[in-house]
C-alpha cells in the first residue's frame, strides 16, 4: 500500500512565524501535491511537483512556497504565517501515468493565532 | 477555468436507502474523473472513470461517466452508517507539464440508523 506521511497532525503557530509542513511518500511517485481544505470551499491546490526540484503553482499559491530536494519528500513553507492560513493541509502523491489516482496523507490541521 | 460541481452538497438518509451523488464538470482537455471518500482523515480513492457508459463497481458502490453530457454519478445501495462521509469527485485535465486535478466541494452523506 502507498503510504503518504505528514509530519504533524496538529500544529499551532503564531502570526508571522515561518512554518514548515513536511510530507514523505514511500512509493517512488513522481508527482506530489499540496492542497488545503476549508469548509464550503473544498480541496484547493496550492502547489504541485512532477519531479525533483520541479514545481508548479496551483490555484492558490500566494503566501506559500514549496521545496522538493528529494523525490520522496515535498515540503510546504509558509514564509510568514497569517490567520487566514488556518486550515487543514493535505499532501498527496501519484504515479506518472496520466489520471493516476492521488494517495493522500492524513492531513495537518494548522491553526495560526 | 475548469469547474467541478457536486450535488447535493449534503444528504441525510436512513440505513438501507439507495443514494445517487452527482458530479458535473466543464473541461477543455478531459482525461479522467475520480471519486474519493473522505471520513475523518484523508480522502481514499474509490473509482477512476475514463470511458463513457462503462460502470465501475465495488461492492455496494458503483459509478458511471457520461462524457457527452459531462457528468458522473456515484450510487450507493443498501446504505450503512459506515457510508457516512464526504464524497469528492475530481476531474483530471491537462495542464502545464503534467496533469491538474480539480475537486468539487464534496457531498456530505449522513446515514442514520
Amino acid at each position: 500500500d502507498v503510504k503518504v506521511t505528514q509530519s504533524s497532525r496538529y500544529l499551532v503557530k503564531r502570526t508571522g512565524e515561518k512554518v514548515f509542513l513536511e510530507c514523505v511518500q514511500d512509493m517512488d511517485h513522481e508527482n506530489m501535491f499540496w492542497y488545503r481544505q476549508d469548509p464550503g470551499l473544498g480541496l484547493r491546490l496550492i502547489y504541485f511537483s512532477y519531479d525533483v526540484k520541479m514545481k508548479e503553482k496551483g490555484d492558490i499559491p500566494e503566501g506559500y512556497s514549496v521545496s522538493r530536494e528529494k523525490k520522496e519528500r515535498f515540503s510546504l513553507i509558509l514564509e510568514s504565517a497569517s490567520t487566514n492560513q488556518t486550515s487543514m493541509y493535505l499532501c498527496a502523491s501519484s504515479g506518472a501515468g496520466l489520471g493516476s489516482p492521488l494517495h493522500f496523507g492524513n492531513g495537518t490541521r494548522l491553526t495560526v493565532t | 477555468e475548469d469547474k467541478v460541481v457536486q450535488s447535493p452538497l449534503s444528504l441525510v438518509v436512513h440505513e438501507g436507502d439507495t443514494v445517487t451523488l452527482n458530479c458535473s464538470y466543464e473541461v477543455t482537455n478531459f482525461r479522467s474523473l475520480l471519486w474519493y471518500k473522505q471520513e475523518k482523515k484523508a480522502p481514499t480513492f474509490l473509482f477512476m472513470l475514463t470511458s463513457s457508459g462503462i460502470e465501475k463497481k465495488s461492492g455496494r458502490l458503483s459509478s458511471i461517466l457520461d462524457k457527452k453530457e459531462l457528468f458522473s454519478i456515484l450510487n450507493i445501495t443498501a446504505t450503512q452508517t459506515g457510508d457516512s462521509a464526504i464524497y469528492l469527485c475530481a476531474q483530471v485535465g491537462s495542464g502545464g507539464s503534467n496533469y491538474k486535478l480539480t475537486f468539487g466541494k464534496g457531498t456530505l452523506l449522513t446515514v442514520n440508523p
